[in-house]
């Protein structure tokens, strides 16, 4: 099972900041959160990972809260193309294995 | 682009077909990891591998089977195929094993279609 959880969808305005939260409350002390996102049925494309301070590349930022049991992705400014479903995943490292476990994530619409 | 090269894009085949799905990771790369994704669902992991070897395991059918070639390509087999086997399957691949300081880069899958 997925180790996030994530709201099923959200909308956002064109040009707004969208905000997509996400609860990782059993990370463990050395674990990355991660962020992707799918257009349609690309790839699932990477965009930014952390493990606690906040980062922030050419496509969002990342807000770790300081227990790291829950984040934020921030899009700045959202445009249409930034329409997607949005998963975050924290490697499950149970059972002796690493596995990226993809959860159901949310679906964003930037509308006009 | 993300240098995960994922053949052949599209397969169409019938029930009770053997079919072969390659992957080509990003240059340096070592770790191969194949995902499902069936008609709106999410992506299921099936299996992984590092310099070769298999590493993890997922909901991998005993009909499935990969493997990862010594110059790193893999290949993943799917046997007595069911119409329920028809989805999407992504190729991703990473340089490092364990740190988990490491993305994952997807290629763009190939579509089966079992008719």
């Amino acid at each position: 099972d997925a180790k996030t959880t994530q709201p099923p969808s959200m909308d956002c305005a064109e040009g707004r900041a969208a905000n997509l939260p996400c609860n990782h409350s059993t990370i463990s002390g050395n674990e990355y959160v991660y962020w992707y996102r799918q257009i349609h049925s690309q790839g699932p494309q990477y965009i930014i990972h952390g493990l606690k301070n906040n980062e922030t590349n050419e496509m969002a930022s990342l807000i770790i809260t300081e227990d790291r049991k829950s984040s934020t992705l921030i899009l700045p400014h959202a445009t249409l193309r930034d329409t997607a479903v949005y998963y975050c995943i924290v490697r499950d490292s149970t059972s002796g294995t690493y596995k990226y476990i993809f959860g159901t994530g949310t679906r964003l619409k930037v509308l006009a | 682009d993300s240098g995960v090269t994922q053949t052949p894009k599209h397969l169409i085949t019938a029930t009770g077909q053997r079919v072969t799905l390659r992957c080509s990771p990003r240059s340096g790369d070592l770790s191969v990891y194949w995902y499902q994704q069936s008609l709106d669902q999410g992506l299921q992991f099936l299996i992984q591998y590092y310099n070769g070897e298999e590493r993890a395991k997922g909901n991998i059918l005993e009909r499935f089977s990969a493997q990862q070639f010594p110059d790193l390509h893999s290949e993943l087999n799917l046997s007595s195929l069911e119409l329920g086997d028809s989805a999407l399957y992504f190729c991703a691949s990473s340089s490092n094993r364990d740190t988990g300081d490491s993305p994952l880069h997807f290629g763009n899958g190939t579509r089966l279609t079992v008719t």
